[in-house]
């Protein structure tokens, strides 16, 4: 089975520096790559994905991230970080074959201002 | 739009009840899922359907059962709550299966309690 990690279950960034949430996967053959939000009390919203084509890319709100074959990744990035990225941050991933979507453990951002 | 939506959103259970989370989506997606979501756990998958008629066990399916028997429903029951199943629990649409790369879209969450 596949499986995501997500180094770090808390980072904290100052309002303006830059956001680095990092997601590896475990699949041999690269697999479909997605980023979610998740505000407090409230459902998980797709930041961006990955399927084909252009390695970086770009989602809502300023994030984007960047697919890299060879190190099994797709972190996340914002150059400044805003009060209001202040949620959970989720990676998952989807195999080209199969049912499931594969979720990490997300990671919580915390701005300070 | 609606999308995906649950009820109910907050729920206590004795030990012992069951009841059953509802979910619809109105955008005709084939793939449906449920969720948990623990603490330091991130999302576990229960079950999920590829269509009417059609489910499948996720990661941790003991404990619930599903069926599928309109492409827009796809309720979740506990059939005898235990307390290691409080928790926040998500519904999960597709337009089709997890290997064609489509979004995933969540509905709002339940959150239950079983005291």
């Amino acid at each position: 089975a596949q499986s995501v990690t997500q180094l770090g279950s808390h980072v904290s960034v100052s309002e303006g520096a830059l956001v680095l949430l990092r997601c590896n996967y475990s699949s041999s053959v690269p697999p479909y790559l997605f980023w979610y939000v998740q505000y407090p009390n409230q459902g998980l919203q797709l930041l961006l994905k990955y399927t084909t084509g252009a390695t970086l890319v770009k989602g809502i709100n300023g994030f984007e991230a960047e697919f890299k074959k060879s190190e099994t990744s797709f972190h996340l990035t914002k150059p400044s970080a805003h009060m209001s990225d202040a949620a959970e941050y989720f990676c998952a991933v989807s195999e080209r074959t199969g049912n499931q979507f594969y979720f990490g453990t997300g990671t919580s951002l915390t701005v300070i201002p | 739009n609606a999308g995906v939506t649950q009820t109910p959103k907050f729920q206590v259970l004795k030990t012992g009840q069951s009841m059953t989370l509802q979910c619809a989506q109105d955008m005709n997606h084939e793939y449906m899922s449920w969720y948990r979501q623990d603490p330091g756990m991130g999302l576990r998958l229960i079950h999920y359907s590829v269509g009417a008629g059609i489910t499948d066990q996720g990661e941790v399916p003991n404990g619930y059962n599903v069926s599928r028997s309109t492409t827009e429903d796809f309720p979740l029951r506990l059939l005898s709550a235990a307390p290691s199943q409080t928790s926040v629990y998500f519904c999960a649409s597709s337009y089709s299966r997890a290997s064609s790369g489509n979004t995933i879209y969540f509905g709002e969450g339940s959150w239950l309690t079983v005291v």
